[in-house]
């Protein structure tokens, strides 16, 4: 079935330490992939998109992403977090890169510790 | 620019009741979306515009409608509110591919 997975619900990191969240997708063409960061009762913001071209994509607030072909995934990295990076991050596909639908994973909610 | 803004942020009804959320974008963008997102869900599809005229069911349209009759507004309509339409209703406009977000409503179905 086609889907997007988020496989980690929960992560804590420590402040200043490096992050990745994951992103898996099944679709049988390579749709257009999105990161989008919610803030506790706040809409969803765009941090990074990937259409085409260059794989490693960069984002708002020193996020970047790395699209990988032969694995379906868009995992998203930071090299060192912020306290304020504390957010739920949600993975986005359109499938038909037509712009009439976004299927959004489950979301991965990060906890930063001091 | 304000975006795309979104009202009520809260809403309580009781079941059998109607309402309408209200979307409005003022950056020109012609597509617009309704999304209701519930915990541990992500967000789901309800309905879709590509412009002013035209809409389209999304994943989860049952219990809901929807109309665009300018380019800026794209309000949601529940007729009988029915306890699992107890969520959070996030609008989004795009000019093309990237979604942009209102705030949300809250709403409770009790």
């Amino acid at each position: 079935a086609q889907s997007v997975t988020q496989p980690d619900i929960h992560i804590t990191v420590s402040e200043g330490a490096s992050l990745e969240l994951r992103c898996n997708y099944s679709y049988g063409a390579t749709p257009y992939l999105f990161w989008y960061v919610q803030s506790p009762g706040q809409g969803l913001q765009l941090l990074l998109k990937y259409f085409s071209g260059d794989t490693l994509v960069q984002g708002i607030k020193g996020f970047e992403a790395e699209f990988k072909r032969s694995q379906s995934s868009f995992n998203l990295r930071k090299p060192s977090v912020h306290w304020s990076d504390a957010a739920e991050y949600f993975c986005a596909v359109d499938p038909n890169q037509a712009g009439t639908a976004l299927i959004f994973g489950k979301g991965t909610t990060l906890s930063v510790s001091s | 620019n304000a975006g795309v803004t979104q009202t009520p942020k809260f809403r309580i009804l009781k079941i059998g009741q109607s309402m309408t959320l209200q979307c409005t974008q003022d950056m020109n963008h012609n597509y617009m979306y309704w999304y209701r997102q519930d915990p541990g869900m992500g967000l789901k599809l309800i309905y879709y515009s590509v412009g002013a005229g035209i809409t389209d069911k999304g994943e989860v349209p049952n219990g809901y409608n929807v109309s665009r009759s300018t380019t800026e507004d794209f309000p949601l309509r529940l007729e009988l509110a029915a306890p699992s339409q107890t969520s959070v209703y996030f609008c989004a406009s795009s000019p093309s591919n990237e979604q942009y977000f209102g705030p949300g409503t809250r709403l409770t179905v009790t």
